[in-house]
């Protein structure tokens, strides 16, 4: 069964940190991948996906994403986060058959001023 | 204006009631999702239609019943609520039922069975 895997359950950085989450899937064929996140008390807004072609994707907010197909990752970065980035991160996977998305369990980032 | 929204926001209820949770979204999309994201924040799909037909129904109780009445529409229906039913659902919608359609989500609705 398709699977996303999520490693880092709960991230704390300070202001100005580089983040980095990782994202792991288990489909081996053709496969889209998104990221997902959602802020307190609100609903879940997409960041960034990846379809095909440049495997570095870039997202809104200055997040961006690496799909490293050897690897089966797709993890999220950001040079430098800001307390406004203090969310629950979200990594999912479609493929095949009808559109239905498989998520990760979620990365729980707090930045602390 | 909102693109996916769902009524109620917050619904408080006993163990046992029938209760009903709308979505409509106003993006034109043809199809629309349930989603349930339980108290460990885990999400999972349950039900997805398109132009008002269920194209996607996972293992979910009977209890949980989907309505479309026009593909802007979904509605879902839970009868004989349980403890475990307490979790936050989010509707969503996307242009097409096809891999690669982004999906769109409404704000959740935060169900609380006591």
């Amino acid at each position: 069964a398709q699977s996303v895997s999520q490693h880092n359950h709960h991230v704390i950085l300070s202001e100005a940190a580089s983040l980095e989450l990782g994202c792991n899937y288990s489909y081996g064929g053709t496969v889209n991948l998104f990221w997902y996140v959602q802020y307190p008390g609100q609903h879940l807004q997409l960041l960034l996906k990846y379809f095909s072609g440049d495997p570095l994707v870039k997202g809104i907010k200055g997040f961006e994403a690496e799909f490293i197909k050897s690897k089966f990752s797709f993890n999220l970065r950001k040079p430098s986060v800001q307390w406004s980035d203090t969310a629950e991160y979200f990594c999912a996977e479609s493929s095949g058959g009808y559109n239905k998305l498989i998520f990760g369990a979620g990365t729980r980032l707090a930045v602390h001023p | 204006d909102t693109a996916v929204s769902q009524t109620p926001k917050y619904l408080v209820t006993q163990m046992g009631n029938d209760k009903s949770i709308k979505c409509e979204q106003n993006l034109g999309h043809d199809t629309m999702y349930w989603y349930k994201q339980d108290s460990k924040k885990f999400l999972k799909i349950m039900f997805s239609y398109n132009n008002k037909e269920l194209i996607i129904n996972e293992t979910v109780p009977n209890r949980f019943s989907p309505k479309s009445p026009d593909k802007a529409h979904l509605n879902l229906h839970i009868n004989s609520l349980e403890l475990g039913d307490s979790a936050v659902y989010f509707c969503a919608s996307s242009q097409g039922p096809g891999v690669g359609n982004t999906i769109y989500f409404g704000e959740g609705s935060w169900l609380t069975v006591v």
